[in-house]
């Protein structure tokens, strides 16, 4: 069946450090892959996406390219802010169906 | 915009009471709501999808008689765990999407549920 999985947390990282969370996927089709970010007492929210191979999510500094190759999609910033701390989740998408994919989710810790 | 609530943010409870956690659309109307349970260090697992007005569609191991789902009208579904047990202790996250945006899921900040 399809699945995601992220590289292992927490990850702590100096201010302005960089920053790469690993993610690799299985499907058996074409799906959308997604980057949601979970701050402290919040709700998840999309943080960035790409629909088909080769494209490329950005956002806030956050990037991710649909590598159908390599079946990954990893985060990627050039300098983290003690702000980034939070939850990293990467997920799959189809549209038929509808439903969302997640991986375990990578936290992140930027000290000041 | 896009907000999604989630009500309470909290709840502690007696085993074998039940709970009923509430998930709001604020500034729309969700013709779909998802229901996710989330374990410490674990991933956000789909329990059930919900469409207004209609029956909700759970996942497999989804026990529907312990997770009563309703969907009443396109701003609120609720999430009724029924006879709590210690083992039901988790963080229950719901979602809401429109018919319109279907790949684009508003998440609520969840509710943190612990059986005693």
């Amino acid at each position: 069946g399809d699945s995601v999985t992220q590289m292992e947390g927490p990850v702590t990282l100096s201010e302005e450090a960089f920053l790469t969370i690993n993610c690799t996927y299985t499907a058996t089709g074409y799906p959308s892959l997604f980057w949601y970010v979970q701050y402290p007492g919040e709700g998840l929210q999309l943080l960035l996406k790409a629909t088909k191979a080769d494209d490329k999510g950005s956002n806030k500094g956050f990037e991710a390219t649909y590598r159908k190759e390599t079946t990954s999609f990893h985060l990627e910033k050039g300098s983290v802010q003690v702000s980034d701390s939070a939850v990293y989740f990467c997920a799959l998408f189809y549209n038929q169906g509808g439903k969302l994919i997640f991986g375990q989710g990578t936290e992140l810790s930027v000290k000041p | 915009g896009a907000v999604v609530s989630q009500h309470p943010s909290r709840v502690i409870c007696k085993s074998g009471t039940s709970v009923k956690i509430e998930c709001r659309s604020l500034d729309f109307q969700a013709t779909t709501m998802f229901w996710y349970r989330q374990f410490p260090k674990k991933s956000l697992m789909l329990m059930a999808t919900s469409n207004e007005g209609s029956k909700a569609t759970y996942e497999q191991g989804v026990e529907k008689d312990k997770f009563l789902i309703n969907h009443a009208s396109l701003t609120l579904s609720t999430l009724t765990v029924t006879s709590a047990h210690p083992e039901d202790s988790s963080f229950y996250i719901c979602s809401a999407r429109v018919l319109a945006k279907v790949d684009t899921q508003y998440f609520g900040p969840g509710t943190r549920l612990t059986v005693l």
